[in-house]
């Protein structure tokens, strides 16, 4: 079957960094995307990778392993607009987004 | 240009009532799709949608039905409602064919069966 893991809940404080991991098993890869999504809106996205090692932008950043299954969203000077669910999502072989049930982040003062 | 457009953004039905939901988008994308989406779990895909014309069903199809008549437009269907279709749905679009690119989301519709 398809899987995608990542934790339910972190917490942060504001300035910090945080990761948050995402592992997955799927019939077959074709890139795997992170999104943002703030309470009672819609996902919105953030990054997209497709080869192995680390995208930057800006304040955030995405790495990816495919022989691991893993990706990591690493959040640098975090800001309290920051708490949101982040959401692991992977294309599979036919084109089609299997998603992860998603990440609360909790940003503290 | 308004992106992703959902109507309406909430509503509720008592069991066995029937309802659509309309998506339209303005960005000339190929592909559109319908998501519900519940706590604790991720965005399960109900259709989708490769062009205008067709339509493919998703991981939890039923209960829901689709058509696609124009490009810019993907109805949602409800015939029978049930308190299980309690949910927030998405509506969502992207560009290109076998190409992969990120999907545009609607603000989405509350839907409350009792």
């Amino acid at each position: 079957g398809q899987n995608i893991d990542q934790p339910t809940e972190m917490t942060a404080t504001e300035g910090a960094i945080v990761q948050i991991n995402c592992t997955y098993q799927t019939s077959g890869f074709n890139g795997l995307f992170w999104y943002q999504q703030h309470a009672g809106e819609a996902p919105t996205f953030l990054s997209y990778n497709v080869l192995d090692g680390l995208e930057e932008k800006g304040r955030f950043s995405s790495f990816l392993s495919r022989s691991k299954g893993y990706s990591y969203l690493l959040l640098k000077e975090l800001q309290m607009k920051d708490s949101a669910s982040y959401l692991c999502a992977v294309t599979d072989s036919n084109y089609q987004l299997i998603w992860g049930a998603g990440t609360k982040l909790i940003i503290k003062p | 240009n308004a992106g992703v457009t959902q109507t309406p953004k909430f509503r509720v039905l008592k069991t066995g009532q029937s309802m659509t939901l309309l998506c339209a988008q303005d960005m000339n994308h190929e592909y559109m799709y319908w998501y519900r989406q519940d706590p604790g779990m991720g965005l399960r895909l109900i259709h989708y949608s490769v062009g205008e014309g067709t339509t493919a069903k998703g991981e939890v199809p039923d209960g829901y039905n689709v058509s696609r008549l124009k490009k810019q437009n993907f109805l949602l269907g409800l015939e029978s409602a049930a308190p299980s279709q309690t949910s927030v749905y998405f509506c969502a679009s992207r560009q290109g064919q076998g190409e992969v690119n990120e999907q545009f989301f609607g603000p989405g519709t509350r839907l409350t069966v009792l």
